[in-house]
């Protein structure tokens, strides 16, 4: 069975700051996905990355960052000068390779603090 | 581009009454989802559908609960009858037909709050 773990329910931050959302997962597939989605107050989902078990190249895309590392099933999401609009719930996911089934994680609640 | 489009936003009912919420996926997406978020919680599948077939409803509560996908477009999710624990935000999301392996990104619709009383 799949699992996905965000031990940070909820994290406070000053704008300007970087945080780092973490997510570790289980899976017995050697081809699974991740993901990351953002929920703001008005709750629809946002898809921000996908990333496939054979890549474990970290991605930057402006402020944004992902650390991808096989070795300790991690997934972690850092935003760099964080900002009052970064507030939200972000959710880590996961796929198993060949099945469409999400996996999600209760999803880290974030407030960015001007 | 329309995104997901989902009906009604919020709901209040007494338990026992019956419910229905309302999806429209993305044009041209053939697979659609229906996901229960309980509060503090992420979102748990309910029910899959690729086109008109429901692939996956293994987590759907088949007592109560049930759904359609006529003409695998617009679908359906209704609970008849309600109880206090089916309150929470039920999200339809889409996503484009598969390529190869593995999952695509999901699009979601902001969600239908029900509140049973």
């Amino acid at each position: 069975a799949q699992k996905v773990t965000q031990a940070q329910t909820e994290i406070s931050v000053v704008e300007k700051e970087d945080v780092t959302l973490d997510c570790v997962y289980e899976t017995r597939d050697t081809t699974y996905y991740l993901f990351w989605y953002k929920q703001p107050p008005s709750g629809e989902l946002v898809f921000l990355i996908r990333r496939n078990s054979f890549d474990e190249q970290n991605e930057i895309s402006g402020r944004y960052s992902w650390n991808f590392q096989k070795s300790t099933s991690s997934f972690n999401f850092t935003i760099t000068a964080s900002q009052v609009v970064d507030s939200a719930v972000y959710f880590c996911a996961l796929t198993e390779g060949g099945y469409q089934k999400v996996t999600f994680g209760i999803g880290t609640k974030l407030q960015v603090i001007p | 581009e329309a995104g997901v489009v989902q009906s009604p936003r919020y709901k209040i009912i007494e338990k026992k009454q019956p419910v229905a919420f309302w999806c429209n996926p993305i044009s041209g997406h053939n697979t659609l989802y229906w996901y229960r978020q309980n509060l503090g919680q992420g979102p748990e599948l309910l029910i899959r559908y690729e086109n008109e077939e429901a692939v996956d409803d293994s987590q759907l509560p088949k007592d109560r609960f049930s759904a359609e996908r006529l003409k695998g477009v617009d679908s359906t999710l209704k609970i008849q009858p309600a109880e206090l624990g089916d309150s929470a935000v039920y999200l339809c999301a889409s996503s484009f037909p598969r390529q190869g392996a593995g999952g695509g990104e999901l699009f979601f619709g902001e969600g239908s709050r029900l509140t049973v009383l």
